[in-house]
Order: C-alpha cells, then sequence, then structure tokens
C-alpha cells in the first residue's frame, strides 16, 4: 500500500522553532507538497520539493530525503496565526497525489 | 494564482436526496479536481473533472453515485447522489493552472454536507 505518516499533533511555544516530519511509502516518487489548512478554511500551498535537500522561504523551510523516504517542514519564529493542520503530499510514480492526514500544529503564548 | 467559488458552503439534506455543488474559477483552468476530506483526515480524491469528456473517478468512485460536469475550463459541479449519512464531509474543488499534477493546487473555500 502507500501510506504517508505525520504525527497527529504537536504543541509550540509562540517564537520559537517547530519542524514537522513527514515519511511517505510509495509506489515511486515524483515530487513532494506542504500544505497549510487553518480550521474551516482551505489548503493553502507551502512548498514543493523534487530533489533531496534544503527548501527555504522566508519563516517556513522545506527538507526531503529521497533515500529516506522523508521530509520535514521547519517553521520559524513562530506566530500564533501558524496555528493550522499542516499536510504532506507526495506525487507516485503514476502522478497521484498521496495525502497525509496532517499534524495540527497549536502555538501557545 | 486563481480564485475559486463553491456553492453551497454548507448543506443538510435528507437520506436518498440528491445535491449538487458548484465549483467556479476567476480563470481558465487545466484540470480540476474533487475532494473529499472528513474531519481530522486526509484529503480523499474522489475524481478529475476533464473539460468535454467523462471525469477520472479514483478507486471506490462510480459515476453513478458521483457525477461530474465539466462544461467548460472555469466550472464544474459535482452531485452527490443518493445521499447516506456516510456521505456527510467537506467537499473540496481544486484546481491546477498548468497540465501537469506536480504544480500547486489551489483549493475552493469547500462544502460541508451534512447528511441526516
Amino acid at each position: 500500500g502507500q501510506n504517508i505518516d505525520q504525527p497527529t499533533e504537536m504543541t509550540a511555544t509562540e517564537g520559537a522553532i517547530v519542524q514537522i516530519n513527514c515519511t511517505y511509502q510509495t509506489s515511486g516518487f515524483n515530487g513532494l507538497f506542504w500544505y497549510q489548512q487553518h480550521a474551516g478554511e482551505a489548503p493553502t500551498f507551502l512548498s514543493y520539493n523534487v530533489l533531496d535537500g534544503l527548501e527555504e522561504k522566508g519563516r517556513f523551510s522545506s527538507f526531503l530525503s529521497r533515500s529516506k523516504g522523508y521530509s520535514y517542514l521547519l517553521l520559524k519564529e513562530l506566530q500564533m496565526k501558524d496555528s493550522a493542520s499542516y499536510l504532506c503530499a507526495v506525487i507516485n510514480s503514476n502522478y497521484q497525489l498521496i495525502w497525509g492526514a496532517g499534524t495540527k500544529l497549536i502555538i501557545k503564548p | 494564482s486563481a480564485v475559486i467559488s463553491q456553492k453551497p458552503s454548507r448543506d443538510i439534506c435528507q437520506r436518498g436526496t440528491s445535491l449538487t455543488i458548484q465549483c467556479q474559477v476567476d480563470s481558465q483552468v487545466t484540470m480540476m479536481f474533487w475532494y473529499r476530506q472528513q474531519p481530522g483526515q486526509s484529503l480523499t480524491l474522489i475524481a478529475t473533472a476533464n473539460q468535454g469528456s467523462e471525469a477520472t473517478y479514483e478507486s471506490g468512485f462510480v459515476i453513478d453515485k458521483f457525477p461530474i460536469s465539466r462544461p467548460n475550463l472555469t466550472f464544474s459541479t459535482l452531485t452527490v447522489s443518493n445521499m447516506s449519512p456516510e456521505d456527510s464531509s467537506i467537499y473540496l474543488c481544486s484546481v491546477t493552472q498548468l497540465a501537469e499534477i506536480y504544480n500547486e493546487q489551489f483549493f475552493g473555500p469547500g462544502t460541508r454536507l451534512t447528511v441526516l
């Protein structure tokens, strides 16, 4: 089968750094997305990784290791508005997009 | 980017009835998708809406239950037929502006459906 694993929930403090991990087992790999979804809202695009390494975009960075089937999303200088679910999604060899269940991130003051 | 609207935003329906959800995009897009998302769960792709031809359904979803139309490059509908309480979910429309799946998807605000 195909599987995307993310922690269900994480808690962090405003101003701190948090790393959200995603591991995947899919039939092939053609890229990995991170999306942010605030409660009751639609997902919005954060990042796309297809090559190994770190992609930095402002306070958010995304890392990929294809050999390990692993990615993480790093959020720096956390703000209260970062409280949301973070969805990891992988494109497999059939160009299907497989979604993880998401990690609910709670930011405390 | 693309701005997407969905109608209705929410509805409460009786078992055995059908509901049609509309998805309107402010620009022409290549690919349109319909998803289902239950609380705390991942997005599940129902089908890809193809302009001018039948939709492509994912495993577990069939045209009789979820008929889809896409008459042009900016509009699509999803019908949830003969509804049961198990169909209660949020239904999301999404689009990509280019033909490849590895492009950013833009999502509509969703339709929250409750079936009694």
